[in-house]
């Protein structure tokens, strides 16, 4: 399979502590996405960063790409009870139109 | 609100009846998606269209057509539905194809079809 993996797949943490997920590839990409999926609800862009980038920020995410090793890991700081969601890395691989997804990480913040 | 519109947002079918699902967007954008999205599973791609005119098979195509009316929309069909079809359909669309420009996906709220 194409597709991503993410680790962990669920994760609790309490509210004001930083949550960390993982997501590891296959092949060569052009980009790394990560995107968040509150329930029942479509899918919200977060952050993309390029293949010849190794860190990006956007307010409290951090993200890291390292692509001899073909992971990401995106760093939520300071979590909030509304961080709560499922959250997804997705990537275009090598001269492709598309965007394929990882399994995704059940994020819970506790109150 | 400017953005990706999704209809209907739930449907029930019978095995071997017929649908379309709907997509619009209002961004202007040239290039629009077809997703899938199983129980505890990430998006698998099903169409995609790179402009108005074309369509090409991402990594699930069986039992289904597209049609890319317009601009504008994007239609999935789904023509004798069975329960392995039974998922949660997401349309996404973007400016252009996004490996020759960094930006992000605009996704749909989704349509949640059961086939029974």
């Amino acid at each position: 399979s194409q597709q991503g993996e993410e680790d962990p797949q669920a994760l609790s943490i309490q509210e004001g502590e930083n949550a960390t997920m993982n997501c590891s590839y296959k092949t060569s990409i052009n980009n790394l996405q990560w995107y968040r999926q509150n329930s029942g609800r479509g899918l919200v862009h977060l952050i993309l960063i390029r293949s010849n980038e190794r860190e990006k920020h956007s307010g409290r995410l951090r993200v890291t790409l390292d692509t001899s090793k073909k992971s990401s890991s995106l760093l939520i700081t300071a979590s909030r009870a509304a961080d709560t969601a499922s959250y997804f890395c997705a990537f275009i691989l090598d001269s492709s139109y598309k965007l394929i997804f990882g399994s995704g990480t059940r994020l819970l913040v506790r109150p | 609100n400017a953005g990706v519109t999704q209809t209907p947002k739930f449907q029930v079918l019978k095995t071997g009846q017929s649908m379309t699902l709907q997509c619009a967007q209002d961004m202007n954008h040239n290039s629009m998606y077809w997703y899938r999205q199983d129980p505890g599973m990430g998006l698998r791609l099903i169409y995609y269209s790179a402009s108005e005119g074309t369509t090409d098979k991402g990594e699930v195509p069986n039992g289904y057509n597209v049609s890319r009316l317009n601009k504008r929309e994007f239609s999935l069909r789904l023509e004798s539905a069975a329960p392995s079809q039974t998922s949660v359909y997401f349309c996404a669309s973007t400016p252009g194809l996004s490996w020759r420009v960094d930006y992000g996906y605009t996704f749909g709220s989704g349509t949640r079809l059961t086939v029974v």
